[in-house]
């Protein structure tokens, strides 16, 4: 059974860089993509991109300007990292599985609440 | 990315069936059947309840079925029950710009 487990700082500071991790188990890194997800508080669900351990990326274009998404095959993890923050960042971010390169996310992990303020 | 139009609210009766609509465009919800469904309750991650437009993962109760008219996706919901009260997203794939995917703005089920 695949668990993803979501990793970095709460708080960060506007116009500061966001960086998360996202831990895999059950599963190989290698086996398909992986993406980012995030939540605004009492908001829907907004795609932020996916990678796969080629290199290969696909971005949301209204952030695709700020984000970068690696896979780091020998930890099992993949990241994200999103430059120049504001207050609309704030959200819980999840990290998910798209299964056989599909578009869907079968397995979540349990979301990183990520505050921006001073 | 616009993202998919879904109502804000349904309800139903315990027993009774509802079903959610999500709308989009021809490079999304009607181009292709890659529309997937999530049950989302306070608090925790998203649950995936239908794939590949009507597909159900192991273990998702056959209560739950997928269909498409058009650019208009939806999710049935049969023999309402109390647990089934939560927020419903649908996602697409999309062929626009960066090949990604798009949600829907979400659905709040009330089991009255």
């Amino acid at each position: 059974q695949v668990q993803l487990q979501e990793s970095g700082p709460g708080l960060v500071k506007p116009s500061e860089t966001l960086s998360l991790t996202c831990t895999v188990s059950g599963d190989s890194i290698s086996s398909t993509y992986w993406s980012w997800i995030r939540q605004p508080a009492g908001k829907g669900l907004e795609w932020i991109g996916r990678s796969y351990f080629t290199g290969s990326t696909f971005y949301n274009p209204s952030l695709r300007n700020r984000v970068t998404m690696s896979v780091d095959t020998s930890k099992n993890q993949f990241s994200l990292t999103l430059t120049s923050v504001t207050a609309a960042d704030t959200a819980v971010y999840y990290c998910a599985r798209n299964p056989h390169g599909s578009s869907w996310f079968d397995s979540w992990g349990q979301g990183t609440l990520v505050t921006v303020s001073s | 990315q616009s993202a998919l139009t879904q109502p804000a609210s349904v309800s139903g009766s315990p027993g009774q069936s509802i079903t959610i609509s999500c709308t989009g465009t021809s490079s999304d919800v009607g181009g292709y059947n890659y529309v997937s469904w999530y049950q989302q309750h306070p608090g925790k991650a998203p649950k995936l309840l239908i794939y590949d437009l009507n597909k159900r993962p192991s273990g998702v109760s056959n209560r739950f079925s997928g269909s498409k008219s058009g650019n208009t996706a939806s999710l049935t919901i049969s023999g309402l029950q109390a647990e089934d009260e939560a927020e419903y997203y649908c996602n697409s794939y999309t062929s626009t710009s960066t090949l990604g995917v798009v949600f829907g703005g979400g659905t709040k089920l009330t089991v009255l």
